[in-house]
């Protein structure tokens, strides 16, 4: 099994532009979700879906858009980029069992935008 | 307001030496994860504790959840340059698909 896998790894963007992160996982995972870290500030969530078709915001969602079509992908958008948005970006499909959930993270994309 | 705070936020130490980091909140959880992170890296899931009072070994690496779910300790014992990395605690509460995260503890051992 592959995990969970993130292209780009690296993204430079102008300030304005459009981008799409993606993200799959081969671990037939019901939930999947989209965090960003900061410097000082840890991980924060951005949005997450507990299936397909189903998405909620997470702490952190403005500028962001995802979709959740299949159980594998679960890409993010940017729809106008701006500085604020540098950021190292990690995806994460998680396995339930009883009281909680435990997260498998992809390797991250490290994004600019200037 | 960060749910969970984690102490000390940077830690280095030598080889050897023993350490405790900690992960703290007023808030109950149903369950606390620790996760280790590598520069570059995604982070890496260590262990999960359900249980009140719940104590888990994962080799050197000792791992308490406090009576009350309110908290959790990571202990290290003997310290190796291998265990360099960011530790983060995470909690997630009853009735939520979501994870709250700790801002980490940076370790560094020093050979």
């Amino acid at each position: 099994n592959a995990g969970v896998t993130q292209t780009p790894k690296f993204q430079v963007l102008k300030t304005g532009q459009s981008m799409t992160l993606q993200c799959a996982q081969d671990m037939n995972h019901e939930y999947m979700s989209w965090y960003r870290q900061d410097p000082g500030m840890g991980l924060r969530l951005i949005h997450y879906s507990v299936g397909a078709g189903i998405t909620d915001q997470g702490e952190v969602p403005n500028g962001y858009n995802v979709s959740r079509s299949t159980t594998e992908d679960f890409p993010l958008r940017l729809l106008s980029a701006a500085p604020s948005q540098t950021s190292v970006y990690f995806c994460a499909s998680s396995y339930v069992w009883g009281p909680t959930y435990e997260q498998y993270f992809g390797p991250g994309t490290r994004l600019t935008v200037t | 307001t960060q749910l969970l705070e984690q102490s000390p936020q940077f830690l280095s130490i030598q080889e050897g030496e023993n350490l405790t980091v900690y992960c703290n909140s007023s808030s109950v959880f149903s369950s606390l994860q620790w996760y280790r992170q590598e520069p570059g890296e995604g982070p890496v899931l260590l262990v999960t504790v359900v249980t009140g009072g719940e104590v888990k070994k994962l080799k050197r690496l000792t791992f308490q959840f406090g009576d009350a779910r309110k908290d959790s300790s990571l202990h290290i014992t003997a310290a190796q340059p291998g265990d360099t990395g960011l530790y983060l605690c995470a909690g997630a509460q009853g009735g939520s698909e979501k994870l709250v995260f700790g801002k980490g503890t940076k370790l560094t051992v020093n050979p």
